[in-house]
C-alpha cells in the first residue's frame, strides 16, 4: 500500500479482555515501531522490530504486552488482561533502516478499555 | 530514559513567524526531528537534522540545533491557519531508540 495502515481504527473492550492490534507497514520497510500515545502526550516507544526479530522491546510496560512480526512485514501488538490504564492511541511506524530512519506513521488504533 | 521537553501552547497571528522550542537531555542524539499532528490524523514528518549540523532550512521551515545547550527549535515563516496543529520534536540516539517530546499546540489566529 501507499502508507502504513492500522486496524482496527477504534477498539472498545472490557477490562480483563484480550486485544490484538494490527499494523501493515510500507512495503520494503525493514524496521517497524510501536508507540503508545496518551491524551496530551507525545508518542511513547514500546517496541522496535528489525525484520522478524524484536531488536528492542524495552518500552513494553509489562508482560501483558507482546508483539510479533513473523514474516518481517505485518505486525500484531497483543495485550492480555487489559486494564483501564491501557486506554490510548497505539501508533505504528515503519522505516528503511539506516541514516535518519525516517519513520512513516500510521493513523493509529484508539483503544478504550471500559 | 531521555527527557524531551516542549512548551505546551503557542499562539501567533497569521503571517507572523512561529518558533517552537525543544530541550533534551541525551547528548548521544544522532538525528533530531520535527513532526506535525493534525486532529484525527497521524504524525507527519516535517523535517530532520543530523546532529553535526547547526541549521537546516526547508522552504518556510528553519531548524536550529544548539548541541551545547541541547536545544532544538523550529521556525515557521509566514505562518498560515493551515499550520495550526500539534508539533512534536523527537530524537534518535546511538542505540536507535526514538524519544518524543510532549508536543506544542500551535494556534494561528486569522
Amino acid at each position: 500500500g501507499a502508507g502504513v495502515s492500522q486496524t482496527p481504527s477504534n477498539k472498545v473492550t472490557e477490562k480483563g479482555k484480550y486485544v490484538e492490534l494490527r499494523c501493515d507497514p510500507i512495503s520494503g520497510h525493514t524496521a517497524l515501531y510501536w508507540y503508545r500515545q496518551s491524551l496530551g502526550q507525545g508518542p511513547e516507544f514500546l517496541i522496535y522490530f528489525q525484520g522478524t526479530g524484536a531488536a528492542d522491546d524495552s518500552g513494553l510496560p509489562n508482560d501483558r504486552f507482546f508483539a510479533v512480526r513473523p514474516e518481517g512485514s505485518v505486525s500484531t501488538l497483543k495485550i492480555q488482561r487489559t486494564e483501564r490504564g491501557d486506554s490510548a492511541v497505539y501508533l505504528c511506524a515503519s522505516s528503511l533502516t539506516g541514516g535518519p530512519d525516517t519513520q512513516y506513521f500510521g493513523p493509529g488504533t484508539r483503544l478504550t478499555v471500559l | 530514559g531521555e527527557d524531551v521537553e516542549q512548551s505546551l501552547f503557542l499562539s501567533v497571528r497569521e503571517g507572523d513567524s512561529s518558533v517552537i522550542n525543544c530541550t533534551y537531555t541525551d547528548s548521544s542524539s544522532t538525528y533530531l526531528y520535527w513532526y506535525k499532528q493534525e486532529p484525527g490524523a497521524g504524525l507527519q514528518l516535517l523535517t530532520y537534522i543530523f546532529s553535526n549540523m547547526d541549521m537546516k532550512q526547508d522552504q518556510r521551515l528553519t531548524v536550529l540545533l544548539n548541541k551545547k545547550d541541547k536545544h532544538l527549535s523550529l521556525r515557521i515563516a509566514d505562518t498560515q491557519t493551515g499550520d495550526s496543529a500539534i508539533y512534536f520534536c523527537a530524537l534518535k540516539n546511538t542505540g536507535n531508540q526514538f524519544y518524543f517530546g510532549t508536543g506544542t499546540s500551535l494556534t494561528v489566529i486569522p
